[in-house]
């Protein structure tokens, strides 16, 4: 089955420093997004992304946040001064041209511990 | 209310057991439902998608309510290996492709 590769598996940080998290979804695939999960807590939305552009974000995405696609093939959601409460493990997720009960494809995530 | 709610558990049955989930959503017009699976700290993975006529795959069995926007996930003869969280996801009103899940359920098959 085709997968979702996000690097690194971990990232460790020291607060105020900007991470970049990566992810390289389905090579056909069109819509691209990224959720967190803190500890014990549940699978959280942050954004969409879509034709080169955010489709969708919620309210943990503020301006500390920022997706791209720089290449075509990576993805990329970057937090500029990370906090405290940022640490949490990452989801890159993609599905393919947005058809109804199309389901979500996951990569095995990125844990950023925020120190 | 939450938009996709779930009882967080834990459900400890013993092997054999048949064990039911529930799932509730707040947005009537949402498109698309699904069952995920999620075991400690890995990514979620598709268990499987929930039609509107109910569907079943081997063990598992998917039913969907819109009248009462709820779905539900039915575990016959629980193995060892089915303990795992179990999240319910649903993609949102037409035009919107933001899948939401819930807390999730924990389940905990004992030997």
């Amino acid at each position: 089955e085709p997968e979702v590769t996000q690097t690194p598996s971990h990232q460790v940080t020291q607060m105020g420093q900007e991470v970049i998290l990566r992810c390289v979804p389905i090579s056909n695939h069109l819509y691209f997004y990224w959720y967190r999960q803190i500890l014990g807590q549940k699978v959280e939305f942050l954004v969409s992304f879509y034709n080169n552009e955010i489709s969708e974000k919620s309210e943990i995405f503020d301006d500390q946040f920022s997706v791209e696609r720089p290449d075509g093939s990576n993805f990329t959601l970057k937090i500029r001064s990370t906090k405290l409460e940022d640490s949490a493990m990452y989801f890159c997720a993609s599905i393919g041209r947005g058809e109804a009960n199309e389901k979500l494809f996951f990569g095995s995530g990125t844990q950023l511990s925020v120190l | 209310r939450k938009e996709v709610e779930q009882d967080p558990g834990p459900f400890n049955v013993p092997e054999g057991a048949t064990v039911a989930f529930n799932c509730t959503y707040s947005n009537s017009a949402s498109q698309s439902f699904f069952w995920y699976r999620q075991d400690c700290r890995k990514e979620p993975k598709l268990l499987m998608s929930v039609y509107s006529s109910g569907n079943e795959d081997g063990r598992f069995t998917a039913q969907l309510n819109r009248a009462s926007q709820y779905i539900s996930l039915l575990i016959r003869d629980s193995k060892l290996s089915d303990s795992a969280t179990y999240l319910c996801v649903v993609n949102g009103a037409s035009g919107t492709y933001k899948y939401i899940f819930g807390t999730g359920t924990r389940l905990k098959v004992l030997a």
